[in-house]
């Protein structure tokens, strides 16, 4: 089984300041990895994912994350949040082969401060 | 295209009563998975349907159930409502399956009081 811890629940940070929001995942087997943005009273938008290939990650917005296998992470980072970044960031994880559901982390809450 | 749609947007519903939930997925997407997502629990899995069958189930009680409609479309019901069970209910849908890049609807905010 797959678990997913995001270390910290809250982040505030001050506009125009680099982010990073962490992510650390649990798995016997090979995994995909994903992060969704959810603003307020709205669903999951996939933010990035990684399946293969190249460990780094990017997003349109700015954001990018780093796969790495050894410390099993895949971390969240922008050089530059703006306002409108303000939102909860989940952390999802699922085995390479089978068709198990997604398991997601608690998800931490950015608030970027003006 | 358009994205996943979710019937009604917000419910209010006494203890005991039973609830209905509707999605419809992506066009072309044959797989819907349903979460429940509360701020105690964070987003726990409920179920996938891919083809009309149930492929895969959450740990979740036998009063909460689903079904998937020839054209896609889901329904997730939810009987003898508990105070316990207000959350915001979330349909996702993919082209492959539930390990797979999934793409959200809006959500069901339901309120049990």
């Amino acid at each position: 089984a797959q678990s997913v811890t995001q270390l910290d629940s809250q982040v505030p940070v001050f506009e125009e300041a680099p982010v990073e929001l962490r992510c650390n995942y649990s798995s016997s087997v090979s995994v995909y990895l994903f992060w969704y943005v959810q603003y307020p009273n709205q669903g999951l938008q996939l933010l990035l994912k990684y399946l293969s290939g190249s460990t780094l990650v990017e997003s349109i917005n700015g954001f990018e994350a780093e796969f790495n296998k050894s410390q099993t992470s895949f971390h969240l980072r922008k050089p530059s949040v703006h306002i409108s970044d303000t939102a909860e960031y989940f952390c999802a994880v699922s085995p390479l082969r089978g068709n198990t559901p997604l398991v997601f982390g608690k998800g931490t809450r950015l608030s970027v401060i003006a | 295209k358009a994205g996943v749609t979710q019937t009604p947007r917000y419910l209010i519903k006494t203890r005991g009563q039973q609830v209905t939930l509707s999605c419809s997925p992506i066009s072309g997407h044959r797989s819907v998975s349903w979460y429940q997502q509360t701020p105690g629990q964070g987003l726990q899995f409920l179920f996938e349907y891919f083809s009309e069958t149930q492929r895969n189930k959450g740990n979740f009680p036998g009063r909460f159930s689903g079904r998937q409609f020839s054209n896609s479309r889901s329904e997730m019901n939810v009987s003898t409502l508990e105070l316990g069970d207000s959350a915001l209910y979330l349909c996702a849908s993919s082209t492959s399956g539930a390990s797979y890049e999934q793409y959200f609807g809006p959500g069901t905010r339901l309120t049990v009081t």
